[in-house]
């Protein structure tokens, strides 16, 4: 199977929170990412966390990990049609080689 | 500061044909890494080069894929003799240093192998 998995789709009303989550199996893992891709465009960086942390907050990004259950998870607050993309989870156990998830696009409906 | 370049942004290849796919990185980053995203999977990565060296090739198929990263132009992912399972998007990303946590990623092209 695959190393990190998402689920493919979410949709939400604007102004209500988003939560992605991720699963992932390399127990090694150092650092998990959420990346953000809106159409046309590269992958962009959200957001970071080392695995020794639980949490990690920033403006409306809030990123929870229980590395327990290899859980990763983005909650976005009060989200706006700007957040519509398809965001990735992804984890690395080196410094540079990142293992993606698929990506969960996000739809946000007035 | 321009972000990294990648082109052509899709390709169409017949089976048999080469695709050479560019990637310019980002001004004063001299580390580059490719990854494949197949239908409904997550990216993938290649390889990853420094000026003129292949540091890691581990996510590279042994057959028909090589990558370069010359001293003076943009990097090059080379597929001879596509197949349809090429069919793919190809990432590029680059960074200024080994064990920056940020990979800036290019818009990726298209490889359609009919």
């Amino acid at each position: 199977g695959e190393d990190v998995e998402q689920s493919l789709f979410l949709s939400v009303r604007e102004g209500d929170s988003s939560v992605i989550n991720c699963t992932y199996t390399d127990s090694s893992s150092t650092y998990l990412y959420w990346y953000k891709q809106e159409p046309g465009a590269g992958l962009q960086l959200l957001t970071y966390i080392f695995s020794n942390m639980d949490m990690k907050q920033d403006q409306r990004l809030t990123v929870l990990l229980n590395k327990k259950d290899k859980h990763l998870s983005l909650r976005i607050a009060d989200t706006q049609t700007g957040d519509s993309a398809i965001y990735f989870c992804a984890e690395s156990s080196n410094d540079y080689k990142l293992s993606f998830g698929a990506g969960t696009t996000v739809t946000v409906r007035a | 500061n321009a972000g990294v370049m990648q082109n052509p942004r899709h390709l169409v290849r017949r089976r048999g044909q080469e695709a050479r796919l560019r990637c310019s990185p980002m001004k004063g980053h001299s580390h580059v890494y490719w990854y494949r995203q197949l239908p409904e999977e997550g990216l993938k990565f290649m390889v990853y080069l420094q000026k003129e060296n292949i540091i890691d090739e581990s996510g590279m198929p042994k057959e028909r894929f090589s990558a370069e990263f010359p001293k003076e132009g943009p990097s090059i992912l080379r597929i001879q003799q596509v197949v349809r399972g090429d069919s793919a998007a190809y990432f590029c990303a680059s960074s200024p240093r080994q064990g920056d946590n940020e990979q800036f990623f290019g818009p990726g092209t298209r490889l359609t192998v009919l």
